[in-house]
């Protein structure tokens, strides 16, 4: 069975701290791993990794690979109230039948506070 | 404007009633999803589809049933046997092709009376 774990399941920082995210895997036909960004309803995209080492960035926010270990982080600098949500780690794996799966982890709860 | 959109977005069922969550995009994605997601945790995966006519079950999709007659609708069926029907239930949608992304619908928060 895939299996995506998040950790940790939430954090409490004050704005201009820098917070990791952490999301682990144990999958079978990796493709691609993603995180998200809920706040209230829709989940929106942050990023997708496919390559290991290779470091996604959109502002504040950044994201890695490591195929190897199978894992992945995401980093937020000088959070601000604006960051407080729940960020979503999925990978997507190719069944057996040919079939694109994706399979989210538990999710971490961020509140940044003043 | 191009979307995915669920309704309703709040639904109320009685016990022993079967409901049906409506699910209609129209970005032609050919695969669309349903996940289930409780408070306070992630997003658990029901049933996909990539195909019309063609689903798939996901980890939790005992009292679930889906059709997908058309390609840009996948409604969602809680069905009775479903004892804890409860939660947001979320629809997704994507193409097949590589590294693509999933697009949210806004959900629809079902309860039991």
């Amino acid at each position: 069975e895939d299996k995506v774990v998040q950790s940790p399941l939430s954090l409490v920082v004050h704005e201009g701290d820098t917070v990791t995210l952490n999301c682990s895997y144990e999958v079978t036909n990796f493709r691609s791993l993603l995180w998200y960004k809920q706040e209230k309803k829709a989940p929106t995209f942050l990023f997708m990794l496919t390559s290991s080492g290779i470091e996604k960035k959109s502002g504040r926010l950044s994201s890695i690979l490591d195929k190897k270990e199978l894992f992945s982080i995401l980093n937020i600098t000088a959070t601000q109230t604006g960051d407080s949500a729940v960020y979503l780690c999925a990978v997507e794996v190719l069944n057996s039948g040919g079939y694109q799966k994706v399979t989210f982890g538990t999710g971490t709860k961020l509140q940044v506070i003043p | 404007d191009g979307g995915i959109t669920q309704s309703p977005k709040y639904l109320f069922r009685k016990e022993g009633q079967n409901v049906t969550l409506s699910c209609e995009q129209n970005l032609n994605h050919d695969a669309m999803y349903w996940y289930r997601q409780d408070p306070g945790q992630g997003l658990r995966l029901i049933y996909y589809s990539q195909i019309v006519n063609d689903f798939q079950k996901g980890d939790i999709a005992e009292g679930y049933s889906v059709s997908r007659e058309k390609k840009e609708s996948f409604p969602l069926t809680v069905t009775s046997a479903q004892k804890n029907p409860t939660a947001f239930y979320l629809c997704a949608s994507r193409f097949t092709g590589l590294n693509e992304k999933l697009f949210f619908g806004s959900g629809t928060q079902l309860s039991v009376l």
